[in-house]
C-alpha cells in the first residue's frame, strides 16, 4: 500500500519568513495530494490540493508543488503569520476505489513574533 | 450547513464496554470514512463507505464495527473497549462522482471524538 513520509516533525520560523513542509510518496499510481491544516481541538481543514497532472498550484500565501518522477510534494507557506501556527498534514491518494487518503505523520509549525 | 458532526466530544470508558461514535453529515456526500490520530502517527484509516448499505475496511479495523443505513449517517461502534483504543477519532465525508467513483473530490472532517478506556 501507500506510504508518505513528511518533515520536518516540527518547525519554527520567525514572523514573515517563509516555511516549506516537505513529504514522500511510494505509490507512483497515486493522483492527488491534498494538505490539511489542524488547530488544537479542531478536525484537519483542506487548505490546498494539487492533482497528479499539475506541477504547481498557488491560493495566496500558500502553494504547492508535485515532483512526480521523484515522487515527493512539498507546501510552501510565504509571509508567515502567528496564525499560521498549527500541524500541518499532507496526504496521498492512490488510485483505486474509495478515495482513500494515506497521512503524513504531521508538520507542528510555530510562528514566532 | 453544519458539515460534519460528530458526538460525543468527549467520552471515558472502562475496559470492556461498549459504545457508538455519531457522525452525521448534511452535504448529500455518498463517501463516509472513520479515522483515528494518535500523538505523532497521523490519521490511520478505520472504515469507509461508498453510499448507504456499503462499508468496507481501512488499515485499522480490528475492534470496530460499522453501518451505513442512511446517506447521512455513518456510526463507529466499539463492542469491547480496550486502552489501545484511547485514541481521537475523526469522521469524514467526500463526494465522488461518476460509476466507478474516481471523481477526486476533497475530505471534509468533523471536530472529533477524544475517547479514553481506562
Amino acid at each position: 500500500g501507500e506510504n508518505v513520509e513528511q518533515h520536518p516533525s516540527t518547525l519554527s520560523v520567525q514572523e514573515g519568513d517563509s516555511a516549506v513542509i516537505k513529504c514522500t510518496y511510494s505509490d507512483s499510481a497515486s493522483n492527488y495530494f491534498p494538505w490539511y491544516k489542524q488547530e488544537l481541538g479542531k478536525g484537519p481543514q483542506l487548505i490546498i490540493d494539487i492533482r497528479s497532472n499539475v506541477g504547481e498550484k498557488k491560493d495566496q500565501r500558500i502553494a504547492v508543488t508535485l515532483n512526480k518522477t521523484a515522487k515527493h510534494f512539498s507546501l510552501h507557506i510565504t509571509e508567515t503569520q502567528p496564525e499560521d501556527s498549527a500541524v500541518y498534514f499532507c496526504a496521498a491518494r492512490a488510485t483505486g476505489g474509495g478515495n482513500k487518503l494515506t497521512f503524513g505523520t504531521g508538520t507542528q509549525l510555530k510562528v514566532e513574533l | 450547513n453544519a458539515g460534519v458532526t460528530q458526538t460525543p466530544k468527549f467520552r471515558i470508558l472502562k475496559i470492556g464496554q461498549s459504545m457508538t461514535l455519531q457522525c452525521t453529515q448534511d452535504m448529500n456526500h455518498n463517501y463516509m470514512y472513520w479515522y483515528r490520530q494518535d500523538p505523532g502517527m497521523g490519521l490511520k484509516l478505520i472504515y469507509y463507505s461508498v453510499g448507504a448499505g456499503i462499508t468496507d475496511k481501512g488499515e485499522v479495523p480490528n475492534g470496530y464495527n460499522v453501518s451505513r443505513s442512511t446517506t447521512e449517517d455513518f456510526p463507529l461502534r466499539l463492542e469491547l473497549a480496550a486502552p489501545s483504543q484511547t485514541s481521537v477519532y475523526f469522521c469524514a465525508s467526500s463526494y465522488s462522482g461518476g460509476l466507478t467513483g474516481t471523481g477526486i473530490q476533497a475530505q471534509h472532517f468533523g471536530d472529533g471524538t477524544r475517547l479514553s478506556i481506562l
